[in-house]
């Protein structure tokens, strides 16, 4: 069945600490997303890939970081120098390349919950 | 202010009917989504509708759209314990200013459900 797998499903860090969190999709998605979502907050978009080797910021990147080296994979670090870093984390990947017609289907991973100790 | 707002609770019946609301800012959007959340898990999609329809049914839901008022209604039918979960409402647009070449999706708060035997 294709998909996206995000790892690990939960995740404790230490303050100070970098963490990487995973998200491989094999739904041959041209595109994929990392948005952070948080109670009462709704979703907010991280960073975002429309290609491999390609990315860019959302409107919350301060403190995180991504690559995009193979079609399948965009992993997300979220760095020391994210002050709030406790929350879920949601990887998505759609199909669609460039806007202008047809709808923009979002599917989503199971998501990561951090927590900072 | 934001792009997309909605109510954050909404409670009924198990067997009534639910009628989540939403609205949006921007008059070019194209495509307007609704994705349930359940708990601890990431997103799914329910339905979505192109801007220039104003109503969708798939089995138990119906989605009306009222363009020049800039509002998206999700009406659930005989709502069961098992639809309890968050909501979220989004739209894509392909205004210059918002980068949207992408088609990304612009995610209201999510509205959470609880239904009540």
């Amino acid at each position: 069945d294709g998909g996206i797998t995000q790892s690990p499903k939960y995740l404790f860090r230490k303050e100070g600490q970098n963490v990487t969190l995973s998200c491989e999709q094999n739904l041959n998605h041209d595109a994929m997303y990392w948005y952070r979502q948080d109670p009462g907050q709704g979703l907010r978009l991280i960073y975002y890939s429309q290609i491999v080797n390609d990315f860019q910021k959302g409107d919350i990147a301060e403190g995180y970081s991504v690559s995009r080296e193979k079609k399948e994979s965009f992993p997300l670090t979220v760095t020391s120098a994210q002050k709030n870093p406790t929350a879920f984390y949601l990887c998505a990947s759609s199909a669609k390349f460039q806007g202008g017609s047809g709808a923009n289907v979002l599917t989503f991973g199971a998501g990561s919950r951090l927590t900072v100790l | 202010g934001e792009d997309v707002e909605q109510s954050l609770f909404l409670s009924v019946r198990e067997g009534d009917s639910s009628v989540i609301n939403c609205t949006y800012t921007d008059s070019s959007s194209t495509y307007l989504y609704w994705y349930k959340q359940e708990p601890g898990a990431g997103l799914q999609l329910l339905t979505y509708i192109f801007s220039n329809m104003d109503m969708k049914q798939d089995q138990r839901l119906t989605v009306l759209l009222n363009k020049k008022d800039k509002h998206l209604s999700l009406r659930i039918a005989d709502t069961q314990t098992g639809d309890s979960a968050i909501y979220f409402c989004a739209e894509t647009s392909h205004r210059a200013d918002r980068g949207s070449t992408l088609g990304r999706l612009y995610f209201g708060r999510g509205t959470q459900l609880t239904v009540w035997p």
